[in-house]
């Protein structure tokens, strides 16, 4: 299976400043027939079920705001926020859909500073 | 739109079965695979398989084949996820989850996702 990994566990940002989220898989998953990268990005917030943010790495999913963006290819990926608001306060997780099973990463909490 | 509505919070001895069902609306129900995620307290997301609603066909995860059985009605647009022999690590939230392709696509993206069925497995 492949390993997903996140960092940091935590972060508080001040509002309106950026915030940074690594993700990391064990294997690359770019899927070179296609030249996509079959990794993901969820927001869940205490209480609710996961929010699909970003899916191909870097595709905004239909009504996510545009200070949501992600990047990265093969191995090493990452989720930005880049002005953060007070309903952006969740645990984020990455997740890889290129192999069955699909894993999640371990989730990263953000606060306000 | 799309809503998946699952059923209430359920306790249950060690031992025992427990089913949990997702009621779709808002699309066809046959186009889009269904799978299940479940989350423990305060932990992760685990994958636990899926379910074709148009044939019916299923795949599970290595860690519940043999516990879990994924089903569907199509007359009501309702997939049901049933895991056996519960032990107390099996508390978690249990969640239906759409897979985005459609299309007969299982790709394990999930853009909708039920609000989850709380199962305790308590003696």
């Amino acid at each position: 299976d492949i390993v997903m990994t996140q960092s940091p566990d935590s972060l508080a940002v001040s509002l309106g400043e950026r915030a940074t989220i690594n993700c990391k898989s064990s294997q690359s998953v770019l899927y070179s027939s296609n030249n996509k990268n079959y990794l993901a990005w969820y927001q869940q917030k205490p209480g609710q079920p996961p929010k699909l943010l970003i899916y191909w790495a870097s595709t905004r999913e239909s009504g996510v705001p545009d200070r949501f963006s992600g990047s990265g290819s093969g191995t090493d990926f990452t989720l930005t926020i880049s002005s953060l608001q007070a309903e952006d306060v969740a645990v984020y997780y990455c997740q890889q859909y290129y192999s069955t099973p699909p894993i999640f990463g371990p989730g990263t909490k953000v606060d306000i500073k | 739109q799309v809503q998946l509505v699952q059923s209430g919070a359920e306790v249950k001895k060690p031992g025992a079965s427990v089913k949990v069902s997702c009621k779709a609306s808002g699309y066809t129900f046959t186009g889009y695979y269904m799978h299940w995620v479940r989350q423990a307290p305060g932990q992760g997301l685990e994958w636990m398989g899926w379910i074709n609603p148009n044939s019916g066909g299923t795949n599970y995860a290595q860690k519940f084949q043999g516990r879990v059985t994924m089903t569907r009605d199509t007359s009501i647009s309702t997939a049901y996820m049933e895991l056996s022999r519960l032990r107390s690590d099996d508390t978690a939230v249990y969640y239906c989850a759409r897979a985005k392709g459609g299309s007969g696509s299982y790709v394990p993206l999930f853009d909708y996702w039920g609000q989850g069925t709380l199962v305790t497995v308590s003696s």
